[in-house]
Order: C-alpha cells, then structure tokens, then sequence
C-alpha cells in the first residue's frame, strides 16, 4: 500500500504569491489533517477534513485554507505568502478503524524569499 | 487547552547506553498520548501511543513509555540505543475527541554515537 504522497516536496515562491500543495493519502483513509513544521514554533495543528468536510482548524490567519475531494485528496492553500510562512508542510491520514494512528508524508518544504 | 513540555533538546549518548526522554503535559480534560519520530528528511512516524489501561506500552523496537497521571509525564525509555535511533522525538497529546488535532512538543533530537 502506498504512504501518503505529498506534492511537491520543494518550493520556492516570494511574499505576496500564493501557494497550492497537495496530499494524496493511504488508500481507503478519508482523514486527512495538515500541520506545519517550523524551527522556532514546532509543529502545529492547521486544519482536519473528513468526507470533504472541514470537521477541525487550528489557530492560524484565514490566509491559511484547504479542501478535500471526494476520493479524499487534500490541498491546502496559502494566498499573500508572507517570510513567516516558510516551514515544512506535512500532510497526515488516518482510516476510520484506527483513528488515533496517524500516518505523515514527508512534507513540503515551502521556502519564502 | 493543552500543552506538551520536552526539556531536553537534545539528547547525546553512547551506542547501547540506556536512554530517557522526558515529555510532560498539561490539560484540563483527559488526553490520548503519543510519541513520534521523524528520521532526517522524512515525515513523522508513530512510535507508541496510550490510550487506555496499562500505563506501560510498547514498541516493536524496544522503547517504551510509561503514563503517569499524578506527574502528568510520558517519558520514553529505551534500555539500550542504536545508532539507528539517532533522530528527532515528538510527544504530542490529543483530547478524546480530537485524534487528528495533535498537541505536540518541541522535540528532543537523540545523537547516538559510537
């Protein structure tokens, strides 16, 4: 069974663009939850969807915005990029027996000149 | 709201010493607790997790934790590393209801040298 995929692995934009990933998770996992990964903050929490619907957010700007399809991809958005935005981005699933174990892709390294 | 607390940094020992890595945490309702790690350039993987019960769990590579609710802890032991252990060590907390919306510390970065 393939992890989950998350796309790209690298990126590079400047402060003012915008910014789509995306994850693809385990198959036959409909949770998929997003966090970011910095130096200074550590890992924190942005947002969880479930069968397409966003059921938990994280404390972050409304710059920060996902979805999720019908065949449970996710892509997160971040419009007006600022320095600060520069972080890992790691994408998570989970399937609806075991909920607690959460599976992560590799990330997102998302750079912000 | 809850919040995780890992004092150490980093953590350096010698290959087959043993090791503790200390994880506190603070909440007003009853948590589910996890420890994870992330091996350079790749995505964090579980390691152990409690949910319930035995306050000793397990995993499959010889760490252990031990859940104690008085001391509000979850230190990870291992009895002797590898050099294949040397990585970074989340422990993360999450309410009952909240699985995905994981509470995590600052990490503890393991250096086993020979």
């Amino acid at each position: 069974k393939a992890g989950v995929t998350q796309t790209p692995r690298y990126l590079i934009k400047t402060r003012g663009q915008q910014v789509t990933l995306s994850c693809s998770p385990i198959s036959g996992h409909r949770s998929v939850s997003w966090y970011q990964q910095t130096p200074g903050q550590g890992l924190q929490f942005l947002f969880e969807y479930f069968s397409e619907t966003q059921r938990n957010k994280g404390n972050f700007p409304g710059r920060f915005s996902g979805r999720q399809f019908s065949n449970s991809r996710s892509e997160m958005n971040v419009s007006t990029l600022e320095l600060g935005d520069s972080a890992l981005y790691l994408c998570a699933s989970s399937s609806g027996q075991d909920r607690e174990k959460l599976f992560f892709g590799s990330g997102t390294q998302l750079s912000v000149l | 709201a809850q919040s995780v607390t890992q004092l150490d940094s980093q953590v350096p020992v010698f290959e087959e010493a043993p090791v503790e890595l200390r994880c506190n945490y603070s909440s007003s309702v009853s948590v589910y607790l996890f420890w994870y790690v992330q091996y350079p350039n790749q995505g964090l993987q579980l390691l152990l997790k409690y949910l319930s019960g035995s306050t000793l769990v397990e995993s499959i590579n010889g760490f252990e934790a031990e859940f104690n609710k008085s001391q509000t802890s979850f230190h990870l032991r291992k009895p002797s590393v590898h050099i294949s252990d040397t990585a970074e060590y989340f422990c993360a907390v999450s309410e009952y209801t909240g699985f995905q919306k994981l509470v995590f510390g600052t990490g503890t970065r393991l250096l086993v040298s020979p």
